[in-house]
């Protein structure tokens, strides 16, 4: 059974990084099928994705136009886990931040099968 | 990018109700359109994946179709345990990948 856990500060002051972190059991980070993603929710922006990872033989990244300059992604095979980093945060940054797998489910098609249970982070001074 | 609308933003109905939802993409994604169900508090779940298949472990009264551009999600009999909001999802163009911005149900 794949599980994502989560961990990290519920608040960040402005200007300062967001450090996220996500522990995943029953799958591999390097697993040569999943990709692992970043997304995050508010209520202005709904559910936004962030960032993703994945190993096709190399490390591949992409990251969202709107954080691109600012988000790291970063997986971690020693410890099974993926982190993000988002540096330079503002109130706008707020929201309720995943986890979340994306695998092949049949037909072609992939999906976000497993998510983490969400970190609520907080900007704020 | 390719955009995803719901409608209707939310509804309320009745146990025992059937309940459509509906997802239009601003560009034809073909069957790579899935449907997650996010109840409050949680994280979202996958329900439907290729726009008509059921996920393991999801009731049948949860039923999906659609290609192309028109997409929709149905629940034949409207349970209490479904209060919950609904997202589609198009993973035709990735990354970015999209989401409608949900329709919230509510249980009269």
């Amino acid at each position: 059974q794949v599980q994502l856990q989560q961990s990290g500060p519920g608040l960040v002051k402005p200007s300062q990084t967001l450090s996220l972190t996500c522990v995943i059991s029953g799958d591999s980070v390097s697993s040569n099928s999943a990709s692992w993603y970043w997304i995050r929710q508010s209520p202005s922006r709904g559910l936004e994705w962030l960032g993703r990872t994945y190993y096709r033989s190399n490390w591949y990244y992409d990251y969202a136009v709107s954080v691109r300059s600012r988000m790291t992604i970063n997986p971690d095979t020693s410890k099974n886990q993926l982190s993000l980093q988002l540096k330079s945060v503002t109130p706008e940054d707020t929201a309720v931040y995943y986890c979340a797998r994306v695998e092949a489910m049949g037909r072609g098609v992939a999906a976000f099968d497993i998510w983490g249970q969400g970190t609520m982070v907080t900007v704020s001074s | 990018d390719i955009q995803m609308t719901q409608s209707p933003s939310s509804l309320s109905a009745s146990v025992g109700d059937r309940v459509t939802i509906t997802c239009r993409a601003s560009q034809g994604v073909g069957i790579f359109l899935n449907w997650y169900q996010q109840k409050p508090g949680k994280a979202p779940k996958l329900l439907i994946y290729a726009a008509s298949s059921l996920q393991n472990g999801v009731p049948s009264r949860f039923t999906a179709s659609g290609s192309g551009t028109d997409f929709t999600l149905t629940i034949i009999s409207l349970q209490p345990e479904d209060l919950a909001t609904y997202y589609c999802q198009q993973t035709y163009s990735t990354p970015p990948v999209t989401f409608g911005q949900g329709t919230r149900l509510e249980i009269k």
